[in-house]
Parts: structure tokens; C-alpha cells; sequence
């Protein structure tokens, strides 16, 4: 089974820019989360979706939206890029049908540089 | 929100010595913890991951023990090897919403020869 894949795999802006990255899961997982990796926060969960509805939400602000579409595709968007939105951006796909805990694959991550 | 805090930081382990990293968490979590290992360039994959109904899970060299009353779990990486320099990252699922995970801050492993 293929894994999780993202385009692309890297990306720079500058700043006020709009971006869009995409995020393929593995076949037959509805859910896929967004996260951002950064050397001073972490891994921070941006938001979820399953079957095309955004489901769980982080902290982050308006600008960072997303969306999934009917075959389980994701892309996020972020709007009016600032400097500090420069990141390794990682999609994670999951089955979560049991209701449990379920794996949560990882995608090689976008890795974004705004200038 | 679920907070989770994970140490040490970083870990220097001599080629065949066991590597020990912790977790602790705050809230009442989901049922399942899991640890995942990130190489340089790479997005975090699944290392090992327990469910609470039992205290310890092993698969091959890596080991989770879990302390659920005192809302504890590590991981113990055996026989360590340079192959296993990589960060390793705790988390926890937050109550009632699995599929978000709260990651600890991470640990550097080096192995050296």
C-alpha cells in the first residue's frame, strides 16, 4: 500500500502570500490531520478532517484553513503568510472507524520558507 | 488541553546500551500512546504504541512501560544501535478526540560507536 503523500515537498514565499499544500492518505482512510513542526514549538495539530468535514481544531488562527474532498484528498491553506508560519507542515492519515485510538500515518511533510 | 511532557531533551547512549525516554501527561487520555521516531528530512513514523488494558508491550529491541495511575509511559529502546539516532517523539491522544494527537516536545537519541 502506497503511503502518505504531499506536494509539494518544498515550498518558498514571501510575505502576504496565500499558499496551498496537498496531502494524499493512504487508501481507504477517511481521516486526515494537519500539523506544524517547528524547532522552537513542536509538533502542533492544526485541525482534522473526515469525510469532508473538518472535525477536531488546534490553535492556530483563521489564516491556516483546510479541506478535504470526497476521495480523502486534503489541502490546507494558508492566507497572508508571515515569517513565522515557516515550518515542516505534515498531513497524518488515519483509518478511525473503531472509535479508538487509531495509527496515524505521517507524510513526508511540505517544508515552507517564507522570505 | 491536554499537556504532555517528555524527557530527557536530548540522550548521548554508547553502541549496545539502552536508551531510556519518558512521558508524562496531565488530562484523562484516549486509549492508545504511542511513540514515534523521526529522522532528519523524514515526517515522524510509528515506532511502538500500547493500549492501557496492559503495563508493558515489547516488539523486538523497543519496549513501552505504562504507569496509567500515574499517567506515565516510556519507552526503552535495548542493545541500542547508531541506526536508532533519530528525535522520538511521546503523545497522547486527547479525551474524546483520538484522531488529535499532543505531542511531547521530542528527544534527540545519538548512539555512538
Amino acid at each position: 500500500k502506497a503511503g502518505v503523500t504531499q506536494t509539494p515537498r518544498y515550498l518558498i514565499k514571501t510575505r502576504g502570500q496565500q499558499v496551498t499544500l496537498s496531502c494524499s492518505p493512504i487508501s481507504g482512510h477517511r481521516s486526515v490531520s494537519w500539523y506544524q513542526q517547528t524547532p522552537g514549538q513542536g509538533l502542533q495539530f492544526l485541525f482534522e478532517y473526515f469525510s469532508e468535514t473538518q472535525r477536531n481544531k488546534g490553535n492556530f488562527p483563521g489564516r491556516f484553513s483546510g479541506r478535504q474532498f470526497s476521495n480523502s484528498r486534503s489541502e490546507m491553506n494558508v492566507s497572508t503568510l508571515e515569517l513565522g508560519d515557516s515550518a515542516l507542515y505534515l498531513c497524518a492519515s488515519a483509518l478511525t472507524t473503531s472509535g479508538r485510538g487509531d495509527t496515524q500515518y505521517f507524510g513526508p511533510g511540505t517544508r515552507l520558507t517564507v522570505l | 488541553q491536554q499537556q504532555v511532557k517528555q524527557s530527557p531533551q536530548s540522550l548521548i547512549v554508547q553502541k549496545g546500551g539502552i536508551s531510556i525516554i519518558n512521558c508524562a501527561y496531565e488530562n484523562t487520555a484516549f486509549d492508545y500512546f504511542p511513540w514515534y521516531q523521526q529522522f532528519p528530512g523524514k515526517g515522524p513514523a510509528l515506532l511502538i504504541a500500547i493500549r492501557p488494558d496492559v503495563s508493558e508491550k515489547k516488539e523486538g529491541r523497543f519496549t513501552i512501560s505504562f504507569n496509567k495511575s500515574a499517567k506515565q509511559f516510556s519507552l526503552h529502546i535495548m542493545d541500542s544501535q547508531p541506526g536508532d539516532s533519530a528525535t522520538y517523539f511521546c503523545a497522547v491522544p486527547n479525551t474524546g478526540t483520538a484522531s488529535k494527537l499532543t505531542f511531547g516536545t521530542g528527544t534527540r537519541l545519538q548512539v555512538t560507536l
